[in-house]
């Protein structure tokens, strides 16, 4: 069965510290994948989506995350964070063959200021 | 432009009565989804529609329906409801297999 995994469950950091957030999926074939956040009380917006070509893709406030396909990996970055990130980040994969977007459980990411 | 909205935003509901989550787009997608989305959990797909008059489950179907009569609505529906499905539902859209849009949730809360 499909799956997306997110190992880190809450972070938590300092302004300015780097953060990586770990995304893992467990499928062979071709797959797009997207990282969302959602701010306190909000809904889930994009930050970032990787369909195909550089493996190295930026999104929006900065974050960045790096496809691996052989690690079945798509880890979001960002080399400095601030307290407006604090947030609830979400991995997501859709597979070649199917149609339905699948998430992960979730980072719960807190930023201190 | 809305984008997608649901409606109701909050609502309470007694074991074993029904209701309908209803979700409208307005920026003429294909695909629409319904998750919930529970502390600890994600977000889950219960069901989804790739076009009108299409659905097709998710992962956590079960004691749900949905309806895509109109290429602008997706309908959720609990027949009979119980306290497990007390969660934050969210709708969302997309034009294919590519990033979804969200709406802003339904709380919902079966006593």
């Amino acid at each position: 069965a499909q799956s997306v995994s997110q190992h880190n469950h809450h972070v938590i950091l300092s302004e300015a510290a780097s953060l990586e957030l770990g995304c893992n999926y467990s499928y062979g074939g071709t797959v797009n994948l997207f990282w969302y956040v959602q701010y306190p009380g909000q809904h889930l917006q994009l930050l970032l989506k990787y369909f195909s070509g550089d493996p190295l893709v930026k999104g929006i406030k900065g974050f960045e995350a790096e496809f691996i396909k052989s690690k079945f990996s798509f880890n979001l970055r960002k080399p400095s964070v601030q307290w407006s990130d604090t947030a609830e980040y979400f991995c997501a994969v859709i597979l070649s063959n199917n149609n339905d977007m699948r998430f992960g459980a979730g980072t719960r990411l807190t930023v201190k200021p | 432009n809305a984008g997608v909205t649901q409606t109701p935003k909050f609502r309470v509901l007694k074991t074993g009565q029904s209701m309908t989550l209803l979700c409208a787009q307005d920026m003429n997608h294909e695909y629409m989804y319904w998750y919930r989305q529970d502390p600890g959990m994600g977000l889950r797909l219960i069901h989804y529609s790739v076009g009108e008059g299409t659905t097709a489950k998710g992962e956590v179907p079960d004691g749900y329906n949905v309806s895509r009569l109109k290429k602008q609505n997706f309908l959720l529906g609990l027949e009979s409801a119980a306290p497990s499905q007390t969660s934050v539902y969210f709708c969302a859209s997309a034009l294919g297999r590519t990033e979804a849009f969200f709406g802003q949730g339904t709380r919902l809360t079966v006593v």
